[in-house]
């Protein structure tokens, strides 16, 4: 069983294009996140939400709007998209993080041309 | 605001040898200090963790890290790598503030020639 999923794993869009990147987790956990991993593969927190609820709005562009249909669930939509949004995309959640830390998805690799 | 500081960007190991990568955290209170590894083209997955308790931490596949709250550092250790162990290696803290919130370290690349 995939813990945290994300669909697609690869995403090829061109500039200005809108996207949406998946997440579900099925790990029962109340706290989902986004991160970004560059190309020199530092990885950022964008945005965490409790229980459907946002709790972490990191300054990311207004392009980018998560969202929470259930707490299984945080969605990512991109508008208008633009080449340094290439990067790849990773879904997380945790619940008690002491016991057993942040579950991170596989990635989406969200390359713009 | 937390921060977390990797000096090693870029390790080259023969297999056999022993490693040591550096984590330096900045939070002065109370840390939750994780290494994740990502090996390539794979996600994140967690090597070890500390929280309290004995400051030094044994992972999976034969890591261990110490907390030395002193030097505000928790290294990454390992008696012998394998060719196997190739891969990022992230250190992170989380915030401790409500949100939780996991602050990554720049990464370590770790090459290991056979």
């Amino acid at each position: 069983d995939t813990a945290v999923s994300q669909t697609p794993k690869y995403l090829v869009t061109q500039m200005g294009n809108d996207k949406s990147i998946k997440c579900e987790q099925n790990l029962g956990h109340d706290t989902m996140y986004w991160y970004k991993q560059d190309s020199k593969k530092f990885l950022k927190i964008m945005f965490s939400y409790n229980n459907k609820e946002l709790i972490i709005n990191e300054t990311v562009p207004n392009r980018f709007s998560p969202k929470s249909p259930d707490k299984a669930h945080l969605n990512l939509h991109i508008n208008s998209l633009e080449l340094g949004d290439s990067a790849v995309y990773f879904c997380a959640s945790s619940q008690d993080f002491r016991s057993s830390g942040f579950s991170f998805g596989p990635g989406t690799r969200l390359t713009v041309t | 605001a937390q921060s977390v500081s990797q000096h090693n960007h870029h390790v080259i190991l023969s297999e056999a040898a022993s490693l040591e990568l550096g984590c330096n955290y900045s939070y002065g209170g109370t840390v939750n200090l994780f290494w994740y590894v990502q090996y390539p083209g794979q996600h994140l997955q967690l090597l070890l963790k500390y929280f309290s308790g004995d400051p030094l931490v044994k992972g999976i596949k034969g890591f261990e890290a110490e907390f030395i709250k002193s030097k505000f550092s928790f290294n990454l250790r390992k008696p012998s790598v394998q060719w196997s162990d190739t891969a990022e290696y992230f250190c992170a803290v989380t915030d401790g503030g409500a949100t939780n919130k996991l602050i990554f370290g720049t990464g370590t690349l770790l090459a290991v020639q056979p």
